[in-house]
């Protein structure tokens, strides 16, 4: 089975600060991507990655960067914090290219910033 | 443009009531289309997929779905919940690329 783990379940950090959510999968997929998640409004695709060092933006990457150095690891930067940035995020990874595949996720992050 | 909508944002049955969690898409290709289940505190895990196959899909843990071009619905079924089965569910659809499309999610409640 593909395992898709995210560092921090749970993460408090203050207004300002820079932090980093990270993201590994095991499985040689190509694409990773970062969501969030708020009450009602679903999932938000922030930023996706089809391969090393590639980075697209998605629906909202405003407050938000990304780095793919290795193609397992995909990281999401958080440059200067703030409290509408508190939210479940979550990482999920695919195989190849085309829609046929499905998005393998991890357990999510919970990030409250104070 | 391609967009997802479930009708419901709760749905509540008894335990060994069927389930019925619709889903409506919009999408000018043919698409193809997910569920998700989300249990509290843990990602989205697959529950079925649909990619231009057989029209009903079965998926894990008894449930699925049918996909109806004609009703551009995919709504998802199961004979008899159970208690475990108490969850968020998305329905997903991907056009043509890695853009997926969720729904804004449907939580089910199992009564005993």
């Amino acid at each position: 089975d593909v395992k898709v783990t995210q560092s921090s379940r749970y993460l408090v950090k203050r207004t300002g600060e820079k932090v980093f959510l990270e993201c590994v999968q095991d499985m040689d997929h190509e694409n990773m991507f970062w969501y969030r998640q708020d009450p009602g409004l679903g999932l938000r695709l922030i930023y996706f990655s089809y391969d090393v060092k590639m980075k697209e933006k998605g629906d909202i990457p405003e407050g938000y960067s990304v780095s793919r150095e290795k193609k397992e690891r995909f990281s999401l930067i958080l440059e200067s914090a703030s409290t509408n940035q508190t939210s479940m995020y979550l990482c999920a990874s695919t195989l190849g290219q085309g829609n046929r595949q499905p998005q393998h996720f991890g357990d999510g992050t919970r990030l409250s910033i104070l | 443009a391609q967009s997802v909508t479930q009708l419901d944002s709760h749905v509540s049955v008894s335990e060994g009531t069927p389930v019925l969690l619709r889903c409506n898409y919009s999408s000018s290709y043919s698409p193809s289309l997910f569920w998700y289940v989300q249990h509290p505190n843990k990602g989205l895990q697959l529950l079925l997929k649909y990619t231009s196959a057989a029209t009903l899909v079965k998926g894990i843990n008894g449930f699925e779905a049918e996909f109806k071009k004609s009703e551009t619905s995919f709504h998802l079924t199961k004979p008899s919940a159970h208690m475990s089965d108490a969850a968020e569910y998305f329905c997903v659809v991907n056009m043509n690329n890695n853009d997926m499309r969720f729904g804004a999610g449907t939580r089910l409640t199992v009564k005993p």
